[in-house]
C-alpha cells in the first residue's frame, strides 16, 4: 500500500536554532507534496505546494528564506524551519500524492516541533 | 476564494447515536470534496471523497453525499462506536490547475460508553 513517513516523529530545539524534517513516500509516486503546519487548535496552515520539476510555491506568511524545501525526486521531500521561535511550535505534516485534485494526499504522521 | 466551513468544533454522543458532521464550501470550480479523520496522535487518514453531484459515497459506516445545488458535503454514521471518537475534517479540492487541498477547521468527535 501507499504510505508516507515522515521523521523525525518529534523534536525540540532552542530558540533560534533550526531543524529539518524529511519525508518518504513509499509504494506511490510522490509527484506532488504539501507541507502544513497544525496549530495546537488542531487548524490547517498550508505551507507550501511542490511539485517535482516545478517551483515551489509559498503561502501568505510562509517564504522559502523561513522554511527551505527540497523535493528532488519522486519519494523524497524535506523542509528546514530555521531559526525557530515560539510562533512556530505545532505539527508539521507532510501530504503526498500522485496524479491531480482528485485524488488523496497521504499524509507522514507529523514532526511535533517544540521550541524551548 | 476557496473556503470550507465545518460548524461544529466539538460534537460528543453516546455509542449507538446517530451522528451527521456538517460541511459547506464555496469555490467557483467543479470540487473534489473529502473527509479525513485523525486519530490522537496519529496521521490524517482519507474516509470518504466524491466528486459526483448527488451520489452517496461510503466508507467503513460513515456516509456522505455531494450536494453541489447547497455546496454541502456532510458526513453521517447511523450508530457511533468508541473507536470513532477523532477529529474529522472536511476538505476540499478545486478542480482547477492548482491541486491544494483546503481544508475545514476540523470537529472533535467525542463517542461516550
Amino acid at each position: 500500500g501507499a504510505l508516507v513517513y515522515q521523521y523525525p516523529r518529534r523534536t525540540i530545539c532552542k530558540s533560534g536554532t533550526s531543524m529539518r524534517m524529511e519525508c518518504q513516500a513509499v509504494g506511490f509516486q510522490a509527484t506532488s507534496v504539501a507541507w502544513y503546519r497544525q496549530s495546537p487548535q488542531k487548524t490547517f496552515e498550508l505551507i507550501a505546494l511542490s511539485t517535482v520539476n516545478s517551483a515551489i510555491k509559498y503561502e501568505q506568511n510562509f517564504t522559502q528564506e523561513k522554511f527551505p524545501i527540497s523535493h528532488p525526486n519522486l519519494s523524497f521531500s524535506s523542509m528546514t524551519v530555521l531559526n525557530a521561535y515560539l510562533e512556530d511550535r505545532g505539527l508539521y505534516l507532510c501530504g503526498a500524492r500522485e496524479g491531480g485534485a482528485g485524488e488523496r494526499l497521504f499524509f507522514g504522521h507529523g514532526t511535533k516541533l517544540s521550541v524551548l | 476564494g476557496d473556503s470550507v466551513t465545518q460548524t461544529e468544533g466539538l460534537v460528543t454522543l453516546t455509542k449507538g447515536l446517530p451522528v451527521m458532521l456538517n460541511c459547506t464550501y464555496q469555490t467557483t470550480y467543479s470540487p473534489f470534496l473529502f473527509w479525513y479523520v485523525q486519530h490522537l496522535n496519529e496521521a490524517p487518514k482519507l474516509l470518504l471523497k466524491s466528486s459526483t453531484d448527488n451520489k452517496r459515497t461510503e466508507h467503513q459506516g460513515f456516509y456522505a453525499t455531494l450536494h453541489k445545488s447547497s455546496s454541502s458535503f456532510h458526513l453521517q454514521k447511523s450508530s457511533v462506536q468508541l473507536s470513532d471518537s477523532a477529529l474529522y475534517f472536511c476538505a476540499l479540492s478545486p478542480s482547477s490547475g492548482s491541486w491544494q487541498l483546503i481544508f475545514g477547521s476540523g470537529t472533535q468527535l467525542t463517542v461516550m460508553p
